[in-house]
């Protein structure tokens, strides 16, 4: 496998379910970033982790709460969402925080509240 | 005002043309931009990055930036179908890698 992949591509979750998505990446890159993805909305940063430290957490609810094992892998853990939490949840890693590199995105999981 | 802002769009070139993507930023921090293309239920994919000012040429693409004035802007020349995309600027205003991205310009290029 290369480059980022995110898994599963859409989930559709009750309000009440836990759910986790999940994200790993083969490009030896040390940080990792959550994205949200709304329509007609631009790119909301959620989470950071630098070498599997949070180094960012732009005030999101509790209702998400982000793990990062080790440098390849980070999960998104979901729990009692609302319908407006309906949105493409993006995943991206870097070879740093400490310089401006771009971005390499997952594919992105679909994610649909009921 | 929008930390990143671009023109929604749709933005509509006839193929062979030149298409221009401008985007403003209120931050005279930011040191390092960027122009991802997002095709239609995909992710986002790095096309151009930009640190100094003037124009950076790749292919096609030419990324311009403009600190003084804010502005980055993205031109495409000889335009194809395939190019149309939602196109979106990023923006890192300071010395960590935390993106800042616009809402995207939809950009149609008919055959």
């Amino acid at each position: 496998e290369t480059g980022v992949t995110q898994t599963p591509r859409h989930l559709v979750m009750g309000m009440t379910n836990k759910k986790s998505l999940k994200c790993e990446q083969h490009l030896g890159h040390n940080a990792m970033y959550w994205y949200k993805q709304s329509a007609k909305k631009p790119l909301e940063l959620m989470f950071v982790y630098s070498l599997e430290e949070r180094v960012e957490n732009n005030s999101v609810p509790s209702r998400f709460s982000p793990e990062c094992p080790n440098s390849s892998h980070l999960f998104l853990h979901l729990h009692t969402l609302q319908p407006e939490d309906s949105a493409l949840y993006l995943c991206a890693s870097s070879q740093g925080t400490g310089t401006p590199y771009g971005y390499t995105f997952g594919s992105g999981t679909r994610l649909t509240v009921v | 005002q929008k930390e990143v802002e671009q023109n929604s769009g749709p933005l509509s070139v006839p193929e062979g043309a030149i298409a221009s993507l401008n985007c403003t930023y209120s931050d005279r921090g930011s040191q390092s931009f960027f122009w991802y293309r997002q095709y239609s239920g995909k992710s986002p994919e790095l096309i151009m990055s930009i640190y100094s000012n003037g124009d950076k040429e790749d292919g096609r693409f030419t990324a311009q930036l403009n600190k003084a004035s804010q502005y980055v802007s993205l031109l495409i020349r000889d335009s194809q179908p395939s190019d149309s995309a939602t196109y979106l600027c990023a923006v890192n205003k300071d010395a960590g890698n935390m993106l800042t991205f616009g809402g995207g310009t939809r950009l149609m290029v008919k055959p």
